[in-house]
C-alpha cells in the first residue's frame, strides 16, 4: 500500500484479556518498528524487525508482550493478560533497511484497557 | 545514539519563519541529524535529515553548524497546520537502527 496501515485504529478491552495489534508496512520495506506512546508522553521503543527476525527486543516492557513478523511483511504485536498501564497508542513504522532515509509511521492503534 | 537538547516549547506567528534549534554536542562522525514532527493524534512524520551539509526539501530546511554540535530546522512560512511537536534525533545513518525520541519542541503557530 501507499503507507503503513495499522488495525484496529481503536481497541477497548477488559483487563486480563489478550489483544493483537496488526501492522502492514510499506511494500518493500524490510525494517519494521513498534513504539508506544502513553497519553501526553514521548515515544517508547518496543521492538525492531529486520526481515522476519527481531535483533532488538530490548524495549518490550514485560513477557506479556510479544511480536512476530511473517513473510517479511505483516507484523503482529500481542499483549497477553492486559493491564490498565498497557493503555496507550501503539505505533508501527517501516523503512528501507539499506539507505539513510526516514521512517514512515502508521496512524497507530489506540488501546484502552478497562 | 547522541543525546539532543531542544526547547520545550516555542511560538511562531503564522506566515513567519519558524526556527527550531537543537543541540547535539556529543554527536559522532557517523551520526546523522533527523527531524520528525508529530501533529496531535497522528503518528510521527519524517521531515528531513542531514550529515554535515545544509539540506532543503519541500517541507523545511536543515542548517547544521560546521562543528555539527547544533542544528536548526527552518519552516520558511509557518502555517497553523505546522503546529506540532518537533523531534530532533541523531542516529547512526543506516535505516536499520531504531530512533530514540526525546521530549521534542512543541511549536504553536498562532494567527
Amino acid at each position: 500500500g501507499a503507507g503503513v496501515s495499522q488495525s484496529p485504529s481503536n481497541k477497548v478491552t477488559e483487563k486480563g484479556k489478550d489483544v493483537e495489534l496488526r501492522c502492514d508496512p510499506i511494500s518493500g520495506h524490510t525494517a519494521l518498528y513498534w513504539y508506544r506512546q502513553s497519553l501526553g508522553q514521548g515515544l517508547e521503543f518496543l521492538i525492531y524487525f529486520q526481515g522476519n527476525s527481531a535483533p532488538d527486543k530490548s524495549g518490550l516492557p514485560s513477557d506479556r508482550f510479544s511480536a512476530e513478523r511473517t513473510g517479511g511483511s505483516v507484523s503482529t504485536l500481542t499483549i497477553q493478560r492486559t493491564q490498565q498501564e498497557d493503555s496507550a497508542v501503539y505505533l508501527c513504522a517501516s523503512s528501507l533497511l539499506q539507505g539513510y532515509g526516514g521512517y514512515t509511521f502508521g496512524s497507530g492503534t489506540r488501546l484502552t484497557v478497562v | 545514539d547522541a543525546k539532543t537538547t531542544q526547547p520545550t516549547s516555542m511560538d511562531c506567528a503564522e506566515g513567519r519563519a519558524a526556527n527550531l534549534p537543537c543541540n547535539h554536542s556529543t554527536i559522532s562522525g557517523n551520526e546523522y541529524v533527523y527531524w520528525y514532527r508529530q501533529i496531535h493524534s497522528q503518528g510521527p512524520q519524517y521531515i528531513i535529515h542531514g550529515l554535515k551539509n545544509n539540506e532543503t526539501n519541500e517541507m523545511a530546511s536543515l542548517i547544521i553548524t560546521e562543528d555539527r554540535k547544533s542544528s536548526t530546522l527552518i519552516l520558511p512560512h509557518a502555517t497553523l497546520r505546522d503546529t506540532a511537536v518537533y523531534y530532533c534525533i541523531v542516529r547512526v545513518g543506516q535505516a536499520g537502527n531504531m530512533l530514540t525520541f526525546g521530549g521534542g519542541t512543541r511549536l504553536m503557530v498562532k494567527p
